[in-house]
């Protein structure tokens, strides 16, 4: 498996843009998790999956923010409108239970100007 | 609410020095811990896993220990190398949830 792959690895936007995020976890892997890492607050969860089903989205900041997962094989995340506080890498993961080991994809660096 | 606290946010060592790398949390019910590797502009990557249960987890030059009662974790690394310059997180879940992060220690070591 080559791992959990996100793209693009770098976006750059105008603010009012639509954005989205797209992550394909690793193969048998239930759960699958968005993630962003900002220097002043660290890695913060945004939304994770089980099956497919949305668990917790307590971490979406903003109606902005939505997130889906069509099938196990593929995730969006999206942001509309885009505003510069948004600029961030946003990390996507799986795993197979939702306190075991989990893979990170390498991330997409989000600017939005 | 869970909380990880990563002490120090930077450390800069001579080539071949061993460290330490601490981490603490505010709920000590946790399930497992965990110590992530970042590379600049990379993902993460899992180093170690501590199940509750355990004490310590070793791999190759790194050590992880735990006391959960006290609400802290440690990363030992011998002969420190400057390869592995990276930031180091520990991350935390309390069963069936998702890993809580600290913000990360930034290692640089000095050849």
């Amino acid at each position: 498996d080559a791992g959990v792959i996100q793209s693009p690895r770098h976006e750059v936007t105008e603010m009012g843009q639509e954005v989205t995020l797209r992550c394909k976890p690793i193969s048998g892997h239930d759960y699958l998790f968005w993630y962003r890492q900002t220097m002043m607050r660290g890695l913060e969860l945004l939304i994770y999956f089980n099956n497919n089903v949305p668990i917790d989205d307590s971490g979406m900041p903003e109606d902005r923010f939505s997130a889906k997962m069509p099938n196990a094989s593929f995730s969006t995340l999206k942001i509309q409108p885009s505003e510069p506080r948004d600029s961030a890498v946003y990390f996507c993961a799986s795993s197979i239970q939702v306190d075991t080991e989990a893979f990170f994809g390498q991330g997409t660096r989000l600017t939005v100007v | 609410k869970q909380e990880v606290t990563q002490i120090p946010a930077a450390l800069s060592v001579p080539e071949g020095e061993n460290l330490v790398l601490n981490c603490s949390f505010t709920d000590s019910a946790i399930y497992n811990l965990q110590w992530f590797r970042q590379d600049p502009g990379k993902g993460l990557t899992s180093l170690l896993l501590i199940q509750s249960s355990q004490r310590e987890q070793t791999s190759g030059r790194l050590n992880a220990s735990l006391d959960k009662s006290s609400g802290r974790s440690t990363l030992y690394i011998a002969a420190s190398q400057p390869g592995d310059s990276a930031t180091y997180l520990c991350a935390v879940d309390e069963g069936n949830t998702p890993l809580v992060f600290g913000k990360g220690t930034r290692l640089s070591v000095i050849a």
